[in-house]
């Protein structure tokens, strides 16, 4: 199993950002995906899930800002980051299964001016 | 939410000696299928989590029978037998029986 997240940078308060996440080494469309974050120094803070139909569920904190989605053809979870605060800054991993069975190795996103 | 609640919120400790942590969640994390979906997760300096432990008692694969898990509904605990260098870093407990899905604080096992 492998989990590689992209997209990360740095960006301004307000703008928008689509992460990536490409999946191999198991059978993609079978399996929900979460995204997770870390902000500097903290814990671990859930902030979606997908599942294998494409059912959605977002934390509160970001709700309505962010959408999850995935194309099972190419093997790949999305996370799009609209109307960013300073925050969301984080490392977004993320992880697969119900169970969070594997998680990739992150990406960073920071919102600043 | 549910909340989970980690302690200690640090450990220092010897190589060779033992640790527990618990993790104790505000609801029942058993699920309507009768499984508890309660997980245990370790994130190595630098590196991302890697879960060890889930549904309780779970090992995962090539984590050695040095790390136990128990517990049941609210109340869960992490042994670790006769620490070793590899073993220091955050450990996590994770619930993904409600949503949202949530996190213990953190316990950070470092050495004495």
């Amino acid at each position: 199993v492998q989990l590689v997240e992209s997209g990360g940078g740095l960006v301004q308060p307000g703008k928008s950002l689509k992460l990536s996440c490409s999946a191999s080494g198991f059978t993609f469309s079978s399996y929900g995906m979460h995204w997770i974050r870390q902000a500097p120094g903290k814990g671990l803070d859930w902030v979606a899930y997908i599942s294998s139909s494409s059912g959605t569920v977002y934390a509160d904190a970001v709700k309505g800002r962010f959408t999850i989605s995935r194309d099972n053809a190419k093997n790949t979870l999305y996370l799009q980051l609209n109307s960013l605060k300073s925050e969301d800054t984080a490392i977004y991993y993320c992880a697969k299964g119900y169970r969070f069975d594997y998680w990739g190795q992150g990406v960073m996103v920071t919102v600043s001016s | 939410d549910v909340v989970m609640t980690q302690t200690p919120p640090s450990l220092s400790v010897a190589i060779g000696q033992s640790v527990s942590i618990s993790c104790k969640s505000s609801q029942s994390l058993v699920y309507s299928d009768g499984k508890t979906y309660l997980h245990w997760l370790l994130q190595s300096s630098g590196r991302s989590p890697k879960r060890l432990i889930y549904q309780v008692s779970n090992l995962d694969s090539g984590v050695p029978d040095r790390f136990s898990g128990t517990g049941s509904q609210k109340d869960f605990t992490l042994k670790i037998s006769r620490v070793e260098a590899k073993d220091l870093g955050v450990y996590y407990c994770a619930q993904t029986t409600h949503f949202p899905r949530t996190f213990g604080g953190g316990t950070k096992l470092e050495l004495k």
